[in-house]
């Protein structure tokens, strides 16, 4: 069985701060690691993967995670806060090879940026 | 090439009555996925099909709900008899086989 913890339900951070959403997996089968984003009322979109190749995993918008087996976290970060990024993250896991089949999410963390 | 397509956006049902939700997955995609997003949680998955196929149906209730992706048209997420606690986001997701997969906008379904 495989899940996700997102530890922090709501992250604030001032605009121009250290974006730093947590996400822990538990899976028993090296898995496949996802964070999508869902801005209000929209569906999901893909930020990063993690598929086995390079640890350090850069996504779109200036986001990047970083897949450390040891601590089995994958924690999504991004340097400098925009406002733009005000929004809720959303952490998965999946054992194919990036197909959606059976993501399993976490319950998500909404970040809020401030002025 | 248009994106995943979810249609209603917004579906209002009253207790008892039945719920249609379509997805039309993007062009060359031959996978559909179900997911529900209940108020406050994270996406649950329901159910995986290909054309005219379930494949993993594990995530549905057992009774009300059933899903189709026939060979022509939209795959249609049912729900008979809705209750409110079937009030939820609904999302589509499609992919072509072994590639990540991409959402639609979702079906938020209230039961009044």
């Amino acid at each position: 069985a495989q899940s996700v913890t997102q530890l922090g339900s709501h992250v604030s951070v001032s605009e121009g701060a250290l974006v730093l959403l947590r996400c822990n997996y538990s899976s028993s089968v090296p898995p496949y690691l996802f964070w999508y984003v869902q801005y209000p009322n929209q569906g999901l979109q893909l930020l990063l993967k993690y598929t086995s190749a390079a640890t350090l995993v850069k996504g779109i918008n200036g986001f990047e995670a970083e897949f450390k087996k040891s601590e089995t976290s994958f924690h999504l970060t991004k340097p400098s806060a925009h406002m733009s990024d005000a929004a809720e993250y959303f952490c998965a896991v999946s054992r194919f090879t990036g197909t959606a089949s059976k993501l399993t999410f976490g319950t998500g963390t909404r970040l809020q940026v401030t002025l | 090439n248009a994106g995943v397509m979810q249609n209603p956006r917004h579906l209002v049902r009253r207790r008892g009555q039945e719920a249609r939700l379509r997805c039309s997955p993007m062009k060359g995609h031959s996978h559909v996925y179900w997911y529900r997003q209940l108020p406050e949680e994270g996406l649950k998955f329901m159910v995986y099909l290909q054309k005219e196929n379930i494949i993993d149906e594990s995530g549905m209730p057992k009774e009300r709900f059933s899903a189709e992706f026939p060979k022509e048209g939209p795959s249609i997420l049912r729900i008979q008899q809705v209750v409110r606690g079937d009030s939820a986001a609904y999302f589509c997701a499609s992919s072509p086989p072994s590639q990540e997969a991409f959402f639609g906008q979702g079906t938020r379904l209230t039961v009044v």
